[in-house]
């Protein structure tokens, strides 16, 4: 079955950066566009960033555009999310998801790493 | 990119219905067939339970459905369990490869 694994969240001073990992198995991470989502402590969710199959192709939220870059290995099954210039209101439990192709939902969900941003 | 706009909370007994409406533009709900509905309960990712509008994938119990009539989209869950008690999310795609998510509905079960 799908199965989706992010990493690399913890504490990190504003100003600072870092990158997140989700690991994918379970299908053929190559065919699927590929999505980061956030949760703020308490608060819903916000759409971050889509990257299509092939990496070619990708689109950030204006929150976020500038400072966060999506990208992925293929040859890894790996999608990342760089985060520069982090700020406290980047502090969010930071999801992957799995773009159902030609459907435009993000049909699968990692269980999701939580970044905060505190000096 | 404006959040959709949802109802903080709803609540309803068991066997009871109950809707959850979400609002947008012309520029995403309006423009697209591609609304989308997520359950979260406490700690745990979502889970998508309808997609396109009104589509239920695999494992998706019929007591939920879904529909849109303009701006506005609407979840259904009808004969209301225990086990429905969640938060519910509804996003929507809204051109050049951008997607925006509603607020998010409490669910409470009576």
């Amino acid at each position: 079955q799908v199965q989706l694994v992010e990493s690399g969240g913890g504490v990190v001073q504003p100003g600072r950066s870092l990158r997140l990992s989700c690991a994918a198995s379970g299908f053929s991470f190559s065919r699927n566009a590929m999505h980061w989502a956030r949760q703020a402590p308490g608060k819903g969710l916000e759409w971050v960033a889509v990257i299509s199959n092939d990496g070619n192709n990708k689109n950030h939220a204006d929150s976020v555009k500038g400072r966060f870059t999506i990208s992925r290995d293929n040859s890894k099954n790996t999608l990342y999310v760089q985060m520069d210039s982090l700020r406290a209101e980047d502090t969010a439990v930071y999801f992957c998801a799995r773009d159902y192709s030609g459907t435009f939902t993000l049909d699968d969900w990692g269980q999701g790493t939580l970044v905060t941003v505190s000096s | 990119q404006s959040a959709l706009t949802q109802p903080a909370s709803v609540s309803g007994s068991p066997g009871q219905s109950i809707t959850i409406s979400c609002t947008g533009t012309t520029s995403d709900v309006g423009s697209y067939n591609f609304v989308s509905w997520y359950q979260q309960h406490p700690a745990k990712a979502p889970k998508v339970m309808i997609f396109e509008g009104s589509k239920r994938p695999s494992g998706v119990s019929n007591r939920f459905s879904g529909s849109k009539s303009g701006n506005t989209a609407s979840l259904t869950i009808s004969g209301l369990q225990a086990e429905d008690e969640a938060d519910y999310y509804c996003c929507s795609y809204a051109g050049t490869n951008t997607w925006v998510f509603g607020g998010g509905t409490k669910l409470t079960v009576l």
